[in-house]
């Protein structure tokens, strides 16, 4: 069974901290991706990687950034946590072949006040 | 205009009943069509996928897709309790290589 995992569940930051969220997946997938959702919204792409070192922004990349060192992991990271960045966000993998689906981790519900 | 558009409910049915979700989309780079499920507090979980117009059965499940119309379902039969959830369709971009959400169908099945 795929498993990916975000380290943390529930994270309460200050406005203007630097924030890490970490992912890895235990699957050798080629494929990462962090999507926030929010009531309303679903589920908004934020960044993902097609491998290692490399990265492409999805819809709503201001604010964060991303980091890919090793393949098994993949960090989101807010440069200067602000309140609208309140939010559930979802690491996902997948492998790099044309219809296979992503798999989720269980979330980390951010809050910043 | 989003890209996928669901209704959000909640849509509430008794046990048993036959459950239809639906979703339209507006991009015909759209090629594949996931189902993920969403219990409350866990991450999503694939249900079901197609690529073709046309029906794929799984189970209690039935996912439709009408590429003319860019319109897609999802039809549970003899729904049960443990269905309750929300339903997220999915397109496959496959020009990006990135899944598109729809907002989610949130689905209540009582006992």
């Amino acid at each position: 069974d795929v498993k990916v995992t975000q380290s943390s569940r529930y994270l309460v930051k200050r406005t203007g901290e630097k924030v890490f969220l970490e992912c890895v997946q235990d699957m050798d997938h080629e494929n990462m991706f962090w999507y926030r959702q929010d009531p309303g919204l679903g589920l908004r792409l934020i960044y993902f990687s097609y491998d290692v070192k490399m990265k492409e922004k999805g819809d709503i990349p201001e604010g964060y950034s991303v980091s890919r060192e090793k393949k098994e992991r993949f960090s989101l990271i807010l440069e200067s946590a602000s309140t609208n960045q309140t939010s559930m966000y979802l690491c996902a993998s997948r492998t790099g072949t044309v219809n296979s689906p992503l798999h989720f981790g269980n979330g980390t519900r951010l809050t910043v006040t | 205009q989003k890209e996928v558009e669901q209704d959000p409910g909640p849509l509430s049915v008794p046990e048993g009943a036959i459950v239809s979700l639906n979703c339209t989309y507006s991009n015909s780079a759209f090629q594949y069509f996931m189902w993920y499920r969403q219990y409350s507090r866990k991450g999503p979980e694939l249900l079901m996928y197609t690529y073709s117009s046309g029906n794929k059965e799984d189970g209690r499940f039935t996912a439709q897709v009408d590429k003319s119309s860019k319109y897609i379902s999802l039809f549970i039969r003899d729904s049960q309790p443990s269905d309750s959830a929300t339903y997220l369709c999915a397109p496959w971009d496959t020009g990006r290589r990135a899944l598109t959400f729809g907002s989610g169908t949130r689905l209540q099945v009582q006992p």
